[in-house]
């Protein structure tokens, strides 16, 4: 079942803009990851936060993470065209070995030149 | 890093036929393969984790005699789609873990099924 939800659903900036997009989840997690999805393509890691962390960055990308309001947020700042794609949270639970990532349901984000 | 490769990429098939999806880590022994199926515009649901050499766990709601999972080595795991109809039709991805010390998942690039 779904873990959360994202939102925006979608989202069209304009090149050059910064996209913010957020996540919520419902229960406790191990870590919490980001992953970008090009039309019909599978799945690219982009980065990822664990539970004890607040905020990570890499490149373009920045991510937070409250945990008391299980909530992340993933920031990509100076938008290209090439980031139009489709991006996910998934969760990693805190308990269990096998690595079962819940996904959100995503942001359909359009960036335009 | 990783990579992960599915086969066949597509496959359109008839309803009633059985479909057969590969999943293999190409640089790695994954000892845990999971199982996504994706709608359009919608998120991915997991249907089951693929552990080698034993049963695939399968979620709530997911006909084990309908998805067949097979992982019969460290670096192979399969999904058979049997007597599929068209409301099979989706988009399957599969994904591995198990690189020392680390929690990524590497996804493969997904296999489109189309069932007439």
């Amino acid at each position: 079942s779904q873990q959360g939800e994202e939102d925006p659903q979608a989202l069209s900036i304009q090149e050059g803009e910064n996209a913010t997009m957020n996540c919520s989840y419902k229960t406790s997690i191990n870590n919490l990851q980001w992953y970008r999805q090009n039309s019909g393509r599978g799945l690219v890691h982009l980065i990822l936060i664990r539970s004890n962390e607040r905020e990570k960055h890499s490149g373009r990308l920045r991510v937070t993470l409250d945990t008391s309001k299980k909530s992340s947020s993933l920031l990509i700042t100076a938008s290209r065209a090439a980031d139009t794609a489709s991006y996910f949270c998934a969760t990693d639970p805190s308990s269990g070995s096998a690595r079962q990532l819940t996904f959100g349901s995503g942001t359909q984000l359009t960036v335009l030149p | 890093g990783a990579v992960v490769s599915q086969h066949p990429s597509w496959v359109i098939c008839k309803s009633g036929t059985s479909v057969k999806i590969e999943c293999r880590s190409l640089d790695f022994q994954a000892t845990t393969m999971f199982w996504y199926r994706q709608f359009p515009k919608q998120s991915l649901m997991l249907m089951a984790t693929s552990n080698e050499g034993s049963k695939a766990t399968y979620e709530q709601g997911v006909e084990k005699d309908k998805f067949l999972i097979n992982h019969a080595s460290l670096t192979l795991s399969t999904l058979t789609v049997t007597s599929a109809h068209p409301e099979d039709s989706s988009f399957y991805i599969c994904s591995a873990g198990g690189l020392a010390g680390e929690e990524t998942q590497y996804f493969g690039p997904g296999t489109r099924l189309l069932v007439l």
